[in-house]
This record gives C-alpha cells, sequence and structure tokens, in this order.
C-alpha cells in the first residue's frame, strides 16, 4: 500500500530560525511529489518535485527531491510567525492519485 | 492561477438529511476532479476520483452508497453525504488537476456538522 511519511509531525521554533522538515514515501508508479501550506482552509501549492537533486526555491522556502532514498525536504531560513502552520507533503502517481502524509505542524514563535 | 469554488463554504444539517457540495473548476475544464476530508489535527484523506461522464473511483473503505458522486459537467462534481450521521461532520475539500502534469487545484473546503 502507497505510504507517506513525514517528520517531525510537530515542531516549535523561534523567528529567525532555520527548518527542515522530511516526507519519505513508498508509493507505486511514482509521478511527482508535492508540498502544500495549510492553515486555516484547504493547502496552498508550495513546490512540485518531479526530478532528483534539483532544489526548487521561492523566498525563504526551498525542497529537494531524492528519489534514490524515496524523501523529499522543505527546508524554510528565516522563519516568521507567518510561516506557522501545517504542511502537507504529498506523492502522485501515474493514475493522478495523491496520498498525503500526516502533515508537519510548525509553530514559529516571535 | 486557476480557481476552484466549492459550495457551500459552510453547512450544518440534521441527522439522517442528505446534503450536497459542489466543486467547480471555474476558468479551466476538469476531467478528473479528487474529494477529500479532514478530520480535526489531521491530514486530507483522499476519498474518491471524480471522472467526467463515468463512474467515480472509491478508496477503500469508503462507502459510495453513502458520498454520491456526480460529474455532470466538465467544471462542476458533485459529493451527496446521503444519511448523514455526526461521525460525518468533518472537513470536505475538492481539488482539480487542470492538465496532467500540473499541480492540483484545491477548492477552499465544506464544513459540515452534522447534529
Amino acid at each position: 500500500e502507497d505510504k507517506v511519511v513525514q517528520s517531525p509531525l510537530s515542531l516549535v521554533v523561534h523567528e529567525g530560525d532555520t527548518v527542515t522538515l522530511n516526507c519519505s514515501y513508498e508509493v507505486t508508479n511514482f509521478r511527482s511529489l508535492l508540498w502544500y501550506k495549510q492553515e486555516k482552509k484547504a493547502p496552498t501549492f508550495l513546490f512540485m518535485l518531479t526530478s532528483s537533486g534539483i532544489e526548487k526555491k521561492s523566498g525563504r522556502l526551498s525542497s529537494i527531491l531524492d528519489k534514490k532514498e524515496l524523501s523529499s525536504i522543505l527546508n524554510i531560513t528565516a522563519t516568521q510567525t507567518g510561516d506557522s502552520a501545517i504542511y502537507l507533503c504529498a506523492v502522485r502517481n501515474n493514475n493522478n492519485d495523491m496520498r498525503f502524509g500526516a502533515g508537519t505542524r510548525l509553530t514559529v514563535k516571535p | 492561477g486557476a480557481v476552484v469554488s466549492q459550495h457551500p463554504s459552510w453547512v450544518i444539517c440534521k441527522s439522517g438529511t442528505s446534503v450536497k457540495i459542489e466543486c467547480r473548476s471555474l476558468d479551466f475544464q476538469a476531467t478528473t476532479m479528487f474529494w477529500y476530508r479532514q478530520f480535526p489535527k489531521q491530514s486530507l484523506m483522499l476519498m474518491a476520483t471524480s471522472n467526467e461522464g463515468s463512474k467515480a473511483t472509491y478508496e477503500q473503505g469508503v462507502e459510495k452508497d453513502k458520498f454520491l458522486i456526480n460529474h455532470a459537467s466538465l467544471t462542476l462534481s458533485t459529493l451527496t453525504v446521503t444519511s448523514a450521521h455526526p461521525e460525518d461532520s468533518s472537513f470536505y475539500i475538492c481539488s482539480a488537476p487542470r492538465d496532467r502534469d500540473l499541480e492540483q487545484y484545491f477548492g477552499p473546503g465544506t464544513r459540515l456538522t452534522v447534529t
């Protein structure tokens, strides 16, 4: 059965810290890995990764996929209180089905 | 970017009644839409894949007679929770891919409370 595991489940840091969120997966016919940020309502898209070793960046956020290790990391540098959210990792297969991890709840304290 | 809407955003209903939730892709056509539910403090769980012009594909453990899905057109999918019970109370989210190679676009979600 397809599986997506995120760690840690919860993380509390102070503003200015750098955090690394992990996502590992076991999925048949892997197509892509996606990261989302969820605050109060539906998730908002952050990154989609399909190729190993290519870093995607958006401001203070960056992510990279390691297909050999079946994992991905999401980095947030110089964290701000507005980064507090649940970060979801999802894996999509060739049928376009998505499996979500449990999420990492990030709390950034001032 | 692409926009997906859901209606209603919040609904309260009594046990035993049915509730219909609509998911619309506003500026693109979607032959496939996905329905998820999310319990408090938990991740999204895929319930079913809605296919325009054919039957929906349900995930294991999801009752197809209870959660009726109709993909009426290329821009509209509906989820009807029939004979709702308090344990059906949840946050229901739909998503649609605009293209097989692009990310999913999520609707804002519908909070269902069954009393």
